[in-house]
């Protein structure tokens, strides 16, 4: 237990569909992350959240959309996903984003989304 | 910027045997060098890391990284494999406030 938890572990969304992922630390962290994992790719950091903005984003698709109410939770709202999507998601905190601060990070167990 | 190169997408040893795994880093910067192990439907757990001082490092389970900045290098080690060690095994170097992740060495344990 490493005290990221998302929910749910499996989703299978059709490309018309809206869900969202969702992500809860219990680390008192000030920063959360997106990561995305697919095979054979190494993992893609998309959003960055610190003290609840958004400081990083790198170059995602709209079709992905992040949210970040209070520091200890995480989303991310997909809508009209493709193919290609299907992938691991995972979430992951930590103490803050400054050079001395996120020298590690806790990752969450992911999302394994399927989109068809 | 910085990139993350690890050498073998999949290695296969055998129970007892040496566990090598590679990894070479590109950065402008002094690196901060991390290795994360993830265990089948789990997220990532840090191994091990390197920040400044002994250039050999000694993580959780047996294994132990050294930190070669002449080679770029900080390939992670263990003497004698055990069946639990099978796992994907990731390399990252943080420069600044950005980590990068390697492409991921998945490990096999024969019995």
């Amino acid at each position: 237990e490493t005290g990221v938890t998302q929910t749910p572990r499996h989703l299978v969304m059709g490309m018309t569909n809206k869900k969202s992922l969702k992500c809860e630390q219990h680390l008192g962290h000030n920063a959360m992350y997106w990561y995305k994992q697919s095979a054979k790719k190494p993992l893609e950091l998309m959003f960055v959240y610190s003290l609840e903005e958004r400081v990083e984003n790198n170059s995602v698709p709209s079709r992905f959309s992040p949210e970040c109410p209070n520091s200890s939770h995480l989303f991310l709202h997909l809508h009209t996903l493709q193919p290609e999507d299907s992938a691991l998601y995972l979430c992951a905190s930590s103490q803050g984003v400054g050079n001395a601060k996120n020298e590690k990070l806790f990752f969450g167990s992911g999302t394994q989304l399927s989109v068809l | 910027a910085q990139s993350v190169t690890q050498l073998g997408s999949h290695v296969s040893v055998s129970e007892g045997a040496l566990v090598l795994l590679r990894c070479n880093y590109s950065s402008s910067v002094p690196p901060y060098l991390f290795w994360y192990v993830q265990y089948p439907n789990q997220g990532l757990q840090l191994l091990l890391k390197y920040t400044t001082g002994a250039t050999l490092v000694k993580g959780i389970n047996g294994f132990e990284a050294e930190f070669k900045k002449s080679e770029t290098s900080f390939h992670l080690t263990k003497p004698s494999a055990h069946m639990s060690d099978a796992a994907e095994y990731f390399c990252a170097v943080r420069a600044g406030n950005k980590l990068t992740f390697g492409g991921g060495t998945r490990v096999l344990v024969k019995p």
